[in-house]
């Protein structure tokens, strides 16, 4: 069975500077991963996805995540972060042969400071 | 395109009563997923629907919790005699056919337990 393991559960820092959010995962097959942005009292909208291909993967608001298969990692990556940044971060991933739920991990809370 | 809903947004009941929380799937979705996300934690995944079959329940607890997608009308989660510990966050997700690798999710339902 797969798990995520998100290393940290708070990340302050402060505006315009670079963060990265780390995620590992543990799957004995093939994997699709997922990061997820929620804010105070909304659903969750999706960042970005890996499915297949090139492990450096771009989503939306300037984010982006590389895929390291031989690290079971797929960590989260802004150049320069804003206020409205503010949120939890959630990766997720799915199996290929346990059809398409989704295993989350536990959440990191990024804190903008101005 | 209207994303997925649910309804109610909030729902408050008295330990013993039932609570029923729905959810539309995007247009051109096929399939429903349900995760529950208790306080400070990250979502759990309940059950994953098609159009009048259940998939995957592994994750619904074994008593009082149901869910259903009919062939017309929304995907219902259903809790009879709620007890405190079912106060949470529920969220459902919708996929389409071909893609469903992918979730898109809905605002979630909070039900609050007294």
């Amino acid at each position: 069975a797969q798990s995520v393991t998100q290393l940290d559960s708070q990340v302050p820092v402060f505006e315009e500077a670079p963060v990265e959010l780390r995620c590992n995962y543990s799957s004995s097959v093939s994997v699709y991963l997922f990061w997820y942005v929620q804010y105070p009292n909304q659903g969750l909208q999706l960042l970005l996805k890996y499915l297949s291909g090139s492990t450096l993967v771009k989503g939306i608001n300037g984010f982006e995540a590389e895929f390291n298969k031989s690290q079971t990692s797929f960590h989260l990556r802004k150049p320069s972060v804003h206020i409205s940044d503010t949120a939890e971060y959630f990766c997720a991933v799915s199996e290929e042969t346990s059809g398409s739920r989704l295993t989350f991990g536990e959440g990191t809370q990024l804190t903008v400071n101005p | 395109n209207a994303g997925v809903m649910q309804n109610p947004r909030h729902l408050v009941r008295r330990r013993g009563q039932e609570a029923r929380l729905r959810c539309s799937p995007m247009k051109g979705h096929s399939h429903v997923y349900w995760y529950r996300q208790l306080p400070e934690e990250g979502l759990k995944f309940m059950v994953y629907l098609q159009k009048e079959n259940i998939i995957d329940e592994s994750g619904m607890p074994k008593e009082r919790f149901s869910a259903e997608f009919p062939k017309e009308g929304p995907s219902i989660l259903r809790i009879q005699q709620v007890v405190r510990g079912d106060s949470a966050a529920y969220f459902c997700a919708s996929s389409p056919p071909i893609f469903k690798e992918t979730q898109y999710f809905g605002p979630g339902t909070r039900l609050l337990v007294l």
